[in-house]
């Protein structure tokens, strides 16, 4: 299985700001993921970001509120833009690895709290 | 789009006993289903999964069960321990289809009591 590891592991930001979360994967792999969950709540998908070329993004997550880069197949960053308190959540990267079906692992996720 | 229903809820049994924890998903695309086991402050760890050729799979005391034509699947744990008290997810995918999004269930929150 792939190591995953995030910076920060957890951060408290201020209404307005911006903060960029960073992925580091310990092996290369084609497909990478971000994901919210919410106090309480199951796993939502922000985006997918594969290396050269952009994120596609889900309904309800757009790219100027959650911009995203993947400059190499170890690595990816998620900022979340201009916070409000709604986007106090955690965020996890995720990666598929592994052969054939392809494992899904994540990461330790970020808790991000907006005040 | 995939929708993954998740029942129940929340799960209360005593130590010993089985528990069985059951989804249901819309995508006929879909082709591949982990189970995620969630321990409070931590990441979602696979636990077992099963693809869509297959009817059921086993693993010491976690097996899965599909059925394709329904659109079902579910998860039964035996012999509950305290520590397998956690929040489990269910999930559906497309995998090599072009997909490989995962969708999650809504999650079952599992108490074993001693």
């Amino acid at each position: 299985s792939a190591v995953i590891s995030q910076k920060p592991s957890r951060d408290i930001c201020q209404r307005g700001t911006s903060l960029t979360i960073q992925c580091q994967v310990d092996s290369q792999v084609t497909m990478m993921f971000w994901y919210r969950q919410q106090p309480g709540q199951s796993l939502t998908l922000i985006a997918t970001a594969n290396q050269g070329s952009e994120a596609t993004y889900e309904s309800g997550f757009v790219i100027d509120k959650f911009p995203i880069s993947r400059p190499n197949l170890t690595f990816s960053t998620l900022t979340v833009s201009n916070m409000s308190p709604e986007d106090s959540s955690i965020y996890l990267c995720s990666v598929l690895s592994g052969t054939g079906i392809h494992e899904q692992y994540f990461g330790p996720g970020t808790r991000l709290t907006v005040t | 789009g995939e929708n993954v229903e998740q029942h129940p809820s929340t799960l209360s049994v005593q130590e010993g006993d089985s528990a069985v924890i059951k989804c249901t998903y819309s995508d006929s695309a879909s082709n591949y289903f982990p189970w995620y086991k969630q321990e409070l402050g931590k990441r979602p760890q696979l636990i077992i999964d099963i693809r869509s050729n297959v009817g059921e799979k086993k693993d010491q005391r976690i097996a899965v069960t599909l059925n394709k034509t329904a659109k079902h699947f579910s998860l039964h744990i035996t012999e509950t321990q305290p520590e397998d008290s956690a929040v489990y997810f269910c999930a559906a995918s497309p995998r090599n289809t072009g997909g490989f999004k995962t969708i999650f269930g809504a999650g079952t929150r599992l108490f074993v009591k001693a």
